[in-house]
């Protein structure tokens, strides 16, 4: 079974300071890698994804990841942090049947 | 409006009671799915449903049960609740296939307290 882990469950970075969250994953299949934000009181929201193709994924707000198979990663950042980042994200594998595995999440906070 | 809609919002209740939490989409979607989130355990699946007449458990099912009404309604029933299942409730829709490149879009979650 696919599983993910998310390292760091808070990250404290200053504003316009690089965004960097964690995510590693293990699958027995070719990974589909997902990151997807939660605002406060909202529902998620998805960031990015990668499925096949190139490994670079852009998303939006800025954000993108690298899916990096020898290191089984999928790492987000940002160069540069804003205030209104301030979330919760998560990292997610799909399985079969287009479920999906989520990692802990990891809180991000923005200092001014 | 939004596409997925989850009634209540928030809800308080009392341990035994039945308890009822419904979504709504309009995006046309056959597969719907509901989640529980746990502060440090992430979003854990409960129930999935592929069409109206497939539903499926998923990873932590005991204490719940589903019901799939029509293809834009999947609701998720608490028989007799109970505190540990105080958590935050969302429900998702995909679209019907294995394509890759599906995603979940997510409905803005119910807070459920059981006292």
């Amino acid at each position: 079974a696919q599983s993910v882990t998310q390292l760091g469950s808070h990250v404290s970075v200053s504003e316009g300071a690089l965004v960097l969250l964690r995510c590693n994953y293990s699958s027995s299949v070719p990974p589909y890698l997902f990151w997807y934000v939660q605002y406060p009181n909202q529902g998620l929201q998805l960031l990015l994804k990668y499925t096949t193709g190139a490994t670079l994924v852009k998303g939006i707000n800025g954000f993108e990841a690298e899916f990096k198979k020898s290191e089984t990663s999928f790492h987000l950042t940002k160069p540069s942090a804003h205030m209104s980042d301030a979330a919760e994200y998560f990292c997610a594998v799909k399985e079969g049947g287009n479920k999906l595995v989520f990692g802990a999440g990891t809180i991000l906070r923005v200092k001014s | 409006d939004a596409d997925v809609t989850q009634t209540p919002r928030n809800r308080i209740t009392k341990t035994g009671k039945r308890i009822m939490l419904e979504c709504s989409q309009t995006k046309g979607h056959d597969r719907m799915y509901w989640y529980r989130q746990d502060p440090g355990l992430g979003l854990r699946l409960i129930y999935y449903s592929f069409d109206v007449k497939d539903i499926n458990k998923g990873e932590i099912s005991d204490g719940y049960s589903v019901s799939r009404q029509a293809q834009a309604k999947f609701s998720l029933s608490l028989e007799s609740a109970i505190p540990n299942q105080t958590a935050l409730y969302f429900c998702a829709t995909s679209d019907l296939g294995d394509n890759p490149t599906d995603t979940q879009y997510f409905g803005p979650g119910t807070r459920l307290t059981v006292l």
